[in-house]
């Protein structure tokens, strides 16, 4: 069965680092997304990605987070200059349509800011 | 703006009690509604959806879901749980936007199994 893939699983960085956390969505899927859980707190939405381009992203989303789709088949979200708060774990999905189509979500990279 | 209330941070349930999640949401047109389940270190899987049509939506893992549009809600449930089903379960609502359909998560439910 098909699944989306997420790498690395755990990453620890220093404050201030820049991170790239990869994804491989699965294949012929269409619209990508990233989303983040603190710890005890929601599943949160980060942005949302169709056609090479952003196409939703939340007030979260600011100008330290960017992402890539940079070769067809990996969508990267990258964090330029990382801070405590940004630890959390982060989930890339993906999904073949809108509306009632599922999300498939990959296993997660817990991200660790130090 | 769309959101999603589970009003259960905890449940415990002995093995092969039923168990019911509760999940209410605020959308102001119909909603895309889903249960997603996460076990430990792994991620989320769903385990049904809702966006029209019978009220009373059957998912995997013998786990079904009723969209009351009157009360808000769509609780989840399963007549006889398994030890596997111990795990934190998530309820969320999809808007399809212009171009984007993101999902707004509830805060979860852990689910412990007494056996």
């Amino acid at each position: 069965e098909p699944e989306v893939t997420q790498t690395p699983s755990h990453q620890v960085t220093q404050m201030g680092q820049e991170v790239i956390l990869r994804c491989v969505p699965i294949s012929n899927h269409l619209y990508f997304y990233w989303y983040r859980q603190i710890l005890g707190q929601k599943v949160e939405f980060l942005v949302s990605f169709y056609n090479n381009e952003i196409s939703e992203k939340s007030e979260i989303f600011d100008d330290q987070f960017s992402v890539e789709r940079p070769d067809g088949s990996n969508f990267t979200l990258k964090i330029r200059s990382t801070k405590l708060e940004d630890s959390a774990m982060y989930f890339c999905a993906s999904s073949a349509g809108l509306g009632g189509n599922e999300q498939f979500f990959g296993p997660g990279t817990r991200l660790t800011v130090l | 703006a769309q959101s999603v209330t589970q009003p259960d941070i905890h449940i415990t349930v002995s093995e092969g009690a039923s168990l019911e999640l509760r999940c209410n949401y605020s959308y102001g047109a119909t909603p895309y509604l889903f249960w997603y389940v996460q076990s430990p270190g792994q991620g989320l899987q769903l385990l049904l959806k809702y966006f029209s049509g019978d009220t009373l939506v059957q998912g995997i893992k013998g786990f079904e879901a009723e969209f009351k549009r009157s009360q808000s809600s769509f609780n989840l449930r399963k007549p006889s749980v398994h030890w596997s089903d111990a795990a934190e379960y998530f309820c969320a609502v999809g808007a399809q936007g212009a171009a984007g359909n993101k999902l707004t998560f509830g805060g979860g439910t852990r689910v412990l199994v007494k056996p």
